[in-house]
Order: structure tokens, then sequence, then C-alpha cells
């Protein structure tokens, strides 16, 4: 079955604690990205990675960082973790092809930062 | 940029009314549109698309006309049912450059009662 897995589902942490959000696919796509949505906000992208080693910042990129060191997982990282990074955090990929092409979502990981 | 917005919830019916969900758009090349669904607890799902202007997207009795006079993508179903409630969200993906980023509006709640 074609699927793209977060992992945790759930994390509450405290500020200042390093943490990964684990993303992994299983459809061979060479792009991947992450997106945080918040209430009234919809859906922002946070980074992006068109294929393994490049990644590349998207519209919210401040307190995270990304690697691609393998082309089923795009991992996010925070560094050190602030409670305005409390959000609903997906995790996304689809084929290289065309801007046309369906993106598949992780179930999401809901974090919060105490 | 680009942007989309797109009619604010929530939005409850009855079983068996007519929906539509306005969704306009900005956006400075081609884009494609999307309508994606989440259900509770779940990552978002495409729901249908439209590629260039004039196309209809359909899929599960939605359906949505790519309107570029008029910079639309409305969603609409002639019979809801109580398992369509979720968010949905409309979206575009535009040709700038490699980053096939998804520009979401800011969701829409429909809650179906029997």
């Amino acid at each position: 079955e074609a699927q793209v897995t977060q992992n945790p589902r759930y994390l509450i942490t405290v500020t200042g604690k390093k943490l990964t959000v684990t993303c992994s696919q299983n459809m061979n796509h060479e792009y991947m990205s992450w997106y945080r949505q918040d209430p009234g906000l919809g859906l922002r992208q946070i980074y992006y990675s068109m294929n393994v080693e490049v990644t590349d910042k998207g519209d919210v990129p401040e307190g995270y960082k990304v690697s691609r060191k393998e082309k089923r997982n795009f991992p996010l990282i925070l560094e050190s973790p602030s409670p305005n990074q409390t959000s609903l955090y997906f995790c996304a990929s689809k084929s290289q092809g065309t801007m046309n092409t369906e993106a598949f979502f992780g179930q999401g990981t809901r974090l919060t930062v105490v | 940029g680009d942007s989309v917005t797109q009619m604010e919830g929530p939005v409850t019916l009855s079983e068996e009314a007519f929906l539509t969900i306005n969704c306009t758009y900005t956006a400075t090349g081609y884009p494609s549109l999307f309508w994606y669904v989440q259900y509770p607890g779940e990552g978002l799902q495409l729901l249908l698309k439209a590629t260039k202007a004039d196309d209809k997207g359909s899929n599960k009795g939605f359906e949505a006309t790519y309107r570029k006079e008029t910079t639309s993508f409305h969603l609409e179903k002639g019979s809801v049912q109580v398992s369509d409630s979720a968010v949905y969200f409309c979206a575009l993906s535009d040709s700038g450059g490699s980053n096939y980023k998804l520009t979401f509006g800011k969701g829409t709640l429909l809650t179906v009662n029997p």
C-alpha cells in the first residue's frame, strides 16, 4: 500500500529539548515536503526536498532543519523547540513529474511545546 | 505571490442537502487546482483536481470546474452524506521553479447531520 508514515503521531515536549519527527514514504518519490497546519492559517510549507541531498526552505523555515540522506526518509528536526512551534505537522511526497501529480500526505504529528 | 481564498466555515448541512464551497485564487502562472479533504484524525487526501481552464474534476459525487475568467474552483456536491463530514482545502500548485509547493486555503469544516 502506498503510504507516507510519520512518527510520532503525538508529542509533548519542553522548550529547548531537541526533537526529530520522522517521515518515510514507500513510493520512490523524489519530492518530499513538510507543512505545518495552524487554525485559521491553513497549511504552510516549512521545507522541501527535490531529491537526495537537495533541500530548500519553504515559507516558514525558521526554527527547523531537515535532511535527505535517503530517498525514502525526510526527517524534520527542531533543535530548540519553542511554544510557537506547537502545531500539527504533515509530511508529503509526490513524484517528480509535474506540478499536476497528486501529493500524498502522512497522518500528521501533533506537537505541543510547553 | 500565490494565494487561495476559500469560504470560511463551519458549514453545517442536513443529509441530502446541496453543498457549495467557494474557492478563488491568485497565481502568477498557470496553476493546477486541487481540492483536498481531511477526515477527523487523518492526513489530507486528494479529492479532485483540474489542470487547465474549463477542466472539471470529479470524484465521489463532488465536482469543481477550473474557471480562469473568474479565477475560481468552487466545490459542489448535489447530495451530501454524513460521511462527507470533514475539512475541505482548496489548493493550487503553480509552475514556478522546482518547488511543487501546494498553496492552501484556510480550510472549511463541513458537518453533515442525519
